[in-house]
Order: structure tokens, then C-alpha cells, then sequence
């Protein structure tokens, strides 16, 4: 346990609502991350940041946001939910320098109907 | 571009048995490479990685894993099963491109048969 918990952990919504998750770290890790869980898949890299309102995309990007406005929440958002939103989310961080190995939170289940 | 294969979706081992669980994968540059284990229903936990030094790694639950750089694999391991065991494995490479980005496989489901 790293110190990370997302919120909320389960969330049903309809297509064309805007939705936001949070990912909440307690130990000032500067790398965070977001990334969906889909089978046949794997894991798959949505946006990271690596400091305050400093963020990046990763491979499946498209119709996702990010904000960082403090160290310790990553929030990622959803402007208006789609079908293939549906997917389980993770929030990871990432120790870096010498330890250079990614934590993950427990997860959000998150269905788009 | 940097990526990493599990080339099996699903592997069967009987318990007390030795299981191997493959990961090939194709960097530039020295790589560095990870194992995680995803329970049901939770997130992925941090087994063992392969940064440099010694080509075999030791990590969590008695697990092991073999770097090997002319095959560009970096096999997971462990000498004797248990049903325990049974989840799904994901491998992991580092970007080595300047950022902290991951590249993760799409998982490999272990099924440890008593």
C-alpha cells in the first residue's frame, strides 16, 4: 500500500455525462499516472504527470482530461462519457530515481451505459 | 517504438509443479523491465524488476525472474506452484525515451491446478 486510494471505486453513469475520478497519494510522489484496464488489452496509459499542472498524454488519450493543481490529486475527466469508456481505471505513482517502480491504487470500475 | 509481448493468454500448471510465465520485449537502449500480479478484483501489485546487475532477480512470494538479453526476454518464475499463485501477470518496460513512462503487456492469466 502506497498511500494511494481513488474515488468513487464503483460508478454507473449514462452516456454524455460528464464524469471525474480522483486519485488521492499521501507521500508527495511526484509521478502520477492514470491507465485502463480493458481484456485483451492490458493496461494501457490514458495521461501521467510529473509535477504540479505539468502532464503528458499517453496512448489512448482521446476524450480524456487531466488536472493537477496539487501534489498529492490527479483527477482524470471524462467530458462526456462514451460506451467505450466503459473499463476499470487505475491510478498509479511512481517512487522514481532509485527505486524507479510504480504503485497502484485499488481501482474504479466505471460503466458507461 | 518500445513494447513488450506476453505471448500467452493463459497458462496451466499443477500445483508443486515449476512455472514459467513469458515476456519478450523490444527497447532501445538498456531496459528496464517489471512483473506485477493483478488479484481478483484488485490492483496490481509490484513483484520484481530488472534495472541492472545480476541477470536473475528475486522478488515477492518466492517468484524469480531470468533477464536475457540475446532473447530479449525476462521470463517470470518459480520453482514450485501453489493454487494461491493463480492470478493474472502482467510485464512491464520502462520508456527509455526521458520519461517515466510504462509500457505494460496485455497479461497473462496463471491457473495453478491442485
Amino acid at each position: 500500500d502506497a498511500g494511494i486510494t481513488q474515488s468513487p471505486r464503483h460508478k454507473v453513469t449514462e452516456t454524455g455525462t460528464p464524469v471525474t475520478l480522483r486519485c488521492h497519494q499521501t507521500e508527495n510522489h511526484r509521478y502520477m499516472y492514470w491507465y485502463r484496464q480493458d481484456p485483451g488489452h492490458g493496461l494501457r496509459l490514458i495521461h501521467y504527470s510529473y509535477g504540479v499542472k505539468d502532464t503528458d498524454k499517453g496512448e489512448v488519450s482521446d476524450g480524456y482530461s487531466v488536472s493537477r493543481s496539487k501534489t498529492e490529486d490527479f483527477l482524470l475527466t471524462l467530458e462526456s462519457a462514451t460506451s467505450s469508456q466503459t473499463s476499470v481505471y487505475f491510478c498509479a505513482i511512481n517512487l522514481a530515481g532509485a527505486e524507479d517502480t510504480q504503485y497502484f491504487g485499488p481501482g474504479t470500475r466505471l460503466t458507461v451505459l | 517504438a518500445q513494447s513488450v509481448a506476453q505471448p500467452e493468454d493463459q497458462v496451466n500448471v499443477a500445483e508443486g509443479n515449476p512455472l514459467t510465465v513469458k515476456c519478450t520485449y523490444s527497447v532501445s537502449g538498456n531496459p528496464y523491465l517489471f512483473w506485477y500480479v493483478q488479484y481478483p478484483n484488485r490492483g496490481l501489485q509490484f513483484l520484481l524488476k530488472y534495472i541492472t546487475g545480476d541477470n536473475l532477480v528475486k522478488g515477492s512470494y518466492g517468484f524469480e525472474a531470468e533477464f536475457n538479453k540475446s532473447q530479449t526476454s525476462f521470463h517470470l518464475k518459480k520453482p514450485s506452484a501453489l493454487v494461491s499463485d493463480s492470478a493474472l501477470y502482467f510485464c512491464a518496460v520502462r520508456d527509455m525515451g526521458g520519461t517515466y513512462k510504462y509500457i505494460f503487456g496485455t497479461g497473462t492469466r496463471l491457473k495453478v491446478l491442485a
